[in-house]
């Protein structure tokens, strides 16, 4: 069984702020796929990113940055200097690797970036 | 180049009746998911195709839901004898084997 979990249901920060999302997450496989979306206020579902579990290097993205460790189980998302279009609602999803991707999500950090 | 999209983006019916909602993938998509997702959660599975085949149809709450894929391009879920519980938004998501899955804008469902 596969399993995400974000705590932090909303948050609220003002404009310029660093802002750090968590996910953790549970999962037997061995190999696994990790992923962010972000769903604007518009409603359409939005892919940031995909790691492989092989790969625990960070990332960064502009603004975005991801810190995977496979030690702890968790793939958090920061966003630096953030801005009004951040707002959003921010889901981490995982699913196997191997064979067809049945995507499991989170239950979704609501973000709320204050002018 | 044009991404999964999603017919109709709202749809208000009333308990009993049957609705079908509609999903047209990236060209080129062989793999197709649906979702429901309720207010206030993450999307949860429903049902997932490879080209025309039903691979997985673990996710689909009851025998009111269906689903199929003809011809292994467009999809379509219906719902028979709507129920208020089945009020959500619907997701579409296709993609390459084993790649990332890209949703379209969803159909908001509400039954009254």
């Amino acid at each position: 069984a596969q399993k995400v979990t974000q705590a932090q249901t909303e948050i609220s920060v003002v404009e310029k702020e660093d802002v750090t999302l968590d996910c953790v997450y549970e999962t037997r496989d061995t190999t696994y796929y990790l992923f962010w979306y972000k769903q604007p206020p518009s409603g359409e579902l939005v892919f940031l990113i995909r790691r492989n579990s092989f790969d625990e290097q960070n990332e960064i993205s502009g603004r975005y940055s991801w810190n995977f460790q496979k030690s702890t189980s968790s793939f958090n998302f920061t966003i630096t200097a953030s801005q009004v279009v951040d707002s959003a609602v921010y889901f981490c999803a995982l699913t196997p690797s191997g064979g067809y991707q049945k995507v499991t999500f989170g239950t979704g950090t609501k973000l709320q970036v204050i002018p | 180049g044009a991404g999964v999209s999603q017919s109709p983006r709202y749809k208000v019916t009333k308990r009993g009746q049957d609705v079908a909602l509609r999903c047209d993938p990236i060209s080129g998509h062989v793999s197709l998911y649906w979702y429901r997702q309720a207010l206030g959660q993450g999307p949860e599975f429903l049902t997932y195709f490879n080209y025309e085949a039903q691979q997985d149809k673990s996710g689909l709450p009851n025998d009111r839901f269906s689903a199929e894929r003809p011809e292994g391009s467009i999809s379509t879920l219906t719902i028979q004898r709507t129920e208020q519980r089945d009020s959500a938004m619907y997701r579409c998501a296709s993609s390459f084997p084993q790649e990332t899955q890209y949703f379209g804008p969803g159909t908001r469902l509400l039954v009254l």
